[in-house]
């Protein structure tokens, strides 16, 4: 099983630029969530979604946009990058059945000059 | 409101030396569940252990050993023996019943074992 894929694993956006970074998993988990960690921090919860077509907010969401139309993929956008956006993101995917693990992805290291 | 505190930033220790690593946590719920994840420095996150609640008994796995005490809010973790392949960031998590499995993280230790 590949688990839970990100592409890509490093970019580079201007100021202004937008991007979708993709995620992907195979464990057939209704719950997908994405993370930021910046530097010498912890995880921040950006969106999470409970299963296709249903998304919702975590703590993080502003400048960030999510879908999931299918239970494997669930990209995340950023519309107009700002340096603050400068992180490394992280996918990750549970079944969701109570304190179920969380299985994360290898992460996208996104920098904004 | 849920908390997770992760009081040593960063620790250093000869290597084969036993090392703890310290995690309090705060929340109002009955039914939660605590984690450990590992982050070495190739930068994913790996799955340690996860403990309810309900579950107060310590774990054993190898060098790895996990103390839970409900009644100080605590989920600590020790490295026995300790070796190289351990230097890494280790992230202590909570998560609470009904909440979408949502995960509250530490702010991690960075643990270096020295040679």
């Amino acid at each position: 099983n590949a688990g839970v894929t990100q592409t890509p694993k490093f970019r580079i956006l201007k100021i202004g630029q937008s991007m979708t970074l993709q995620c992907t998993q195979d464990m057939n988990h209704n719950y997908m969530y994405w993370y930021r960690q910046d530097p010498g921090m912890g995880l921040k919860l950006i969106y999470y979604s409970v299963g296709a077509g249903i998304t919702d907010k975590g703590e993080v969401p502003n400048g960030y946009n999510v879908s999931r139309s299918t239970t494997e993929d669930f990209p995340l956008r950023l519309e107009l990058a700002a340096p603050s956006q400068t992180s490394v993101y992280f996918c990750a995917s549970s079944t969701g059945q109570g304190g179920n693990t969380q299985y994360f992805g290898p992460g996208t290291r996104l920098t904004v000059l | 409101a849920q908390k997770v505190t992760q009081a040593q930033t960063e620790i250093s220790v000869v290597e084969k030396e036993d090392v703890t690593l310290d995690c309090v946590y705060e929340t109002r719920d009955t039914t939660y569940y605590l984690f450990w994840y590992k982050q070495p420095p190739s930068g994913e996150l790996v799955f340690l252990i996860r403990r309810n609640s309900f579950d107060e008994q310590n774990e054993i796995s190898g060098r790895y050993s996990w103390n839970f005490q409900k009644s100080t809010s605590s989920f600590n973790f020790t490295i026995t023996a300790s070796q190289v392949v351990d230097s890494a960031v280790y992230f202590c998590a909570l998560s609470e019943a009904g909440r979408d499995d949502k995960i509250i993280f530490g702010k991690g230790t960075r643990l270096h074992i020295l040679p």
